[in-house]
């Protein structure tokens, strides 16, 4: 089946810091996507990403289908983007979950 | 105005119990989709229904059993609660199927079974 693999599983940042995490997946993609779950489980959607570069305030994402593999950029972080960061890969009717990397913003 | 609402936040039950979780969209999407996450925080679908017909069952097992009365509406019922269901169930919508298409997602019920 399909894989999404998501590095690192964990990231602790100083608030201010910027970061990158990445998503690789197995097979070829309909469309990727991030979301972000906030401390108390709420599930967004920041970015709907089959290919390119979108950028959204401080956050932005690269898709590189070819290669197959997904990244988001945390620029200036603040402690508000601390969560649960996953990305899914949308292939056939369903979308497959990464494992998701967990990031600490501190003050 | 909520997009995706769910019913009940909690969900606090014994061992064998039957319970239901009721899920409402009000985005006028034509797929809805029910999502299981683990204590380890790892999602998977469950089921995924187009205008009210299924479209995806993923091996869950028979207890579960999704009921779509309308687009707009795809409730979860679970027939003799395991512990092993404990867990947070997220429902989510989406304009067109599947991997297609943005999905938006419902604030999530906490089940424990005890």
């Amino acid at each position: 089946g399909i894989q999404v693999e998501q590095s690192p599983p964990d990231l602790i940042l100083q608030e201010g810091a910027n970061s990158t995490l990445r998503c690789n997946f197995s097979d070829s993609v309909n469309n990727l996507q991030w979301f972000h779950q906030n401390p108390w489980g709420q599930l967004i959607n920041l970015f709907y990403i089959p290919s390119g570069t979108k950028q959204n305030g401080r956050l932005s994402a690269t898709t590189v289908a070819t290669e197959r593999y997904s990244l988001l950029y945390i620029s200036s972080s603040q402690t508000t983007d601390s969560g649960v960061y996953f990305c899914a890969l949308g292939a056939g009717n369903k979308l497959t979950f990464g494992g998701g990397t967990r990031v600490l913003v501190k003050p | 105005d909520t997009a995706v609402s769910q019913t009940p936040k909690y969900l606090v039950t014994q061992m064998g119990n039957d319970k239901s979780i009721k899920c409402e969209q009000n985005l006028g999407h034509d797929t809805m989709y029910w999502y299981k996450q683990d204590s380890k925080k790892f999602l998977k679908i469950m089921f995924s229904y187009n205008n009210k017909e299924l479209i995806i069952n993923e091996t869950v097992p028979n207890r579960f059993s999704p009921k779509s009365p309308d687009k707009a509406h795809l409730n979860l019922h679970i027939n003799s609660l395991e512990l092993g269901d404990s867990a947070v169930y997220f429902c989510a919508s989406s304009h067109r199927q599947g991997g297609t298409d943005t999905q938006y997602f419902g604030p999530g019920t906490r089940l424990t079974v005890l």
